[in-house]
């Protein structure tokens, strides 16, 4: 059964700090790996995706890096502001589940000013 | 394009009643997907919906159902409601099997 850990739970940096967020997996059979963002109390917004064949995603300030061998994943965060301050969630999807997104618990970010 | 979305965003609801909660996905997506979100459990998947059949379904009691319409609307129904129904219930869209998934704002459910 495949398992998705986030560590840390929860992160607070001053502003302008690079950081990483890190992502673990049990089961290296996946599809792909995705990143979100979730504010309190709203939905989550897809930050960056990447498909089990790449090794890295990058949009802006953001980096995810994929090792499936290993079954970690990273999201590097650079020049953090105070508007990056949210839960980041990871999420997988299995080989034998196409639909089924498994998600760790998340990294609850907060950026001081 | 319009994102996802979904209705209401607040329910209020009495345990044993019913509820029916309805999901919009971006046009052109055929796949809609559910979750549900506590702060105990995390972030569960419930089923997913591809041109209005189930394609697949997470371990959630019979009182879970859900249905998708030939637009690609999808509706999701939890009957006699309990406390621990409580919960965020989020809607996700993609174009095809192995795309990026949208989400929508979600419906937040209070069961009393």
């Amino acid at each position: 059964k495949q398992e998705v850990t986030q560590i840390p739970a929860a992160l607070s940096v001053p502003e302008g700090e690079n950081l990483v967020l890190n992502c673990s997996f049990t089961d290296s059979a996946i599809y792909n790996l995705q990143w979100f963002r979730q504010d309190p109390g709203k939905g989550l917004t897809s930050l960056l995706l990447i498909q089990s064949s790449q090794r890295e995603q990058t949009s802006g300030r953001l980096n995810a890096s994929l090792d499936k061998s290993s079954g970690r994943s990273t999201l590097y965060i650079a020049a953090s502001q105070p508007g990056d301050s949210a839960t980041y969630l990871c999420a997988v999807m299995g080989g034998g589940s196409q639909g089924n997104l498994i998600f760790g618990k998340g990294t609850k970010l907060s950026v001081k000013p | 394009k319009a994102g996802v979305t979904q209705t209401p965003r607040y329910l209020i609801k009495t345990r044993g009643q019913q509820v029916t909660l309805s999901c919009s996905p971006i046009s052109g997506h055929r796949s809609v997907s559910w979750y549900q979100q506590t702060p105990g459990q995390g972030l569960q998947f419930l089923f997913e919906y591809f041109s209005e059949t189930q394609r697949n379904k997470g371990n959630f009691p019979g009182r879970f159902s859900g249905r998708q319409f030939s637009n690609s609307r999808s509706e999701m129904n939890v009957s006699t409601l309990e406390l621990g129904d409580s919960a965020l219930y989020l809607c996700a869209s993609r174009h095809g099997a192995l795309y990026e998934q949208y989400f929508g704002p979600g419906t937040r459910l209070t069961v009393t």
